[in-house]
């Protein structure tokens, strides 16, 4: 079965500080990586997503993540945060095996705070 | 832009009684999940549903646990008789068919059995 893990679980920042979290994951097989983010009281939303192709991947409001296959890691960047980047942020993988269809596995979630 | 919508936003319940969570998936989407979120840990998942069946289901997902699709628009996650330990952010998502399709995610629903 495979793993996710997010070591960073609460991230503190000063507005446009740059931004890196990182994500592990633990599967040999063919996955595709995403991240998701949780904005206080409402609903996971997609950031950016990787199947193939381009290991960079770019995703809305200024996000990035780089797929590293030989270390596993699917960590993600934005090179100056801003205040309304305030959230949780949930790394996830989908295996694809089985009949789970899209099912996710998700990292631990790290929350991250941006100082005005 | 479509979305997953649960009901209720919190449900309050006494410890062995049943409740049930409603969720109406984006309708053309044809996989749809329950995943939960105790506060301070990760998120869940509990199980997947393909075709009016079961896909794939988490060792969380006990038999005090069902989900049913009892119309062409509801996607429900019963709890049978609900322990302390049951509290929780619920939350349905729900995606396309093609592999590697986003999850979309609803607001969740707030379970707290007291």
């Amino acid at each position: 079965a495979q793993s996710v893990s997010q070591h960073n679980h609460h991230v503190i920042l000063s507005e446009a500080a740059s931004l890196e979290l990182g994500c592990n994951y633990s599967y040999g097989g063919t996955v595709n990586l995403f991240w998701y983010v949780q904005y206080p009281g409402q609903h996971l939303q997609l950031l950016l997503k990787y199947f193939s192709g381009d290991p960079l991947v770019k995703g809305i409001k200024g996000f990035e993540a780089e797929f590293i296959k030989s270390k596993f890691s699917f960590n993600l960047r934005k090179p100056s945060v801003q205040w309304s980047d305030t959230a949780e942020y949930f790394c996830a993988v989908n295996a694809l095996y089985g009949n789970a269809g899209n099912m996710l596995t998700f990292g631990g979630g790290t929350r991250l705070m941006v100082k005005p | 832009e479509p979305e997953v919508t649960q009901t209720p936003s919190h449900q309050v319940t006494q410890m062995g009684q049943e409740v049930i969570l409603r969720c109406v998936p984006i309708s053309n989407h044809l996989y749809f999940y329950w995943y939960r979120q105790i506060l301070g840990q990760k998120v869940e998942f509990l199980v997947s549903f393909y075709n009016n069946e079961i896909s794939e289901k988490s060792e969380i997902f006990d038999d005090q646990f069902s989900v049913e699709r009892p119309d062409g628009s509801n996607f429900t996650l019963k709890i049978r008789s609900t322990k302390l330990e049951d509290s929780a952010m619920y939350f349905c998502a729900s995606s396309g068919a093609v592999l590697g399709s986003p999850l979309h995610f609803g607001n969740g629903t707030r379970l707290t059995v007291t």
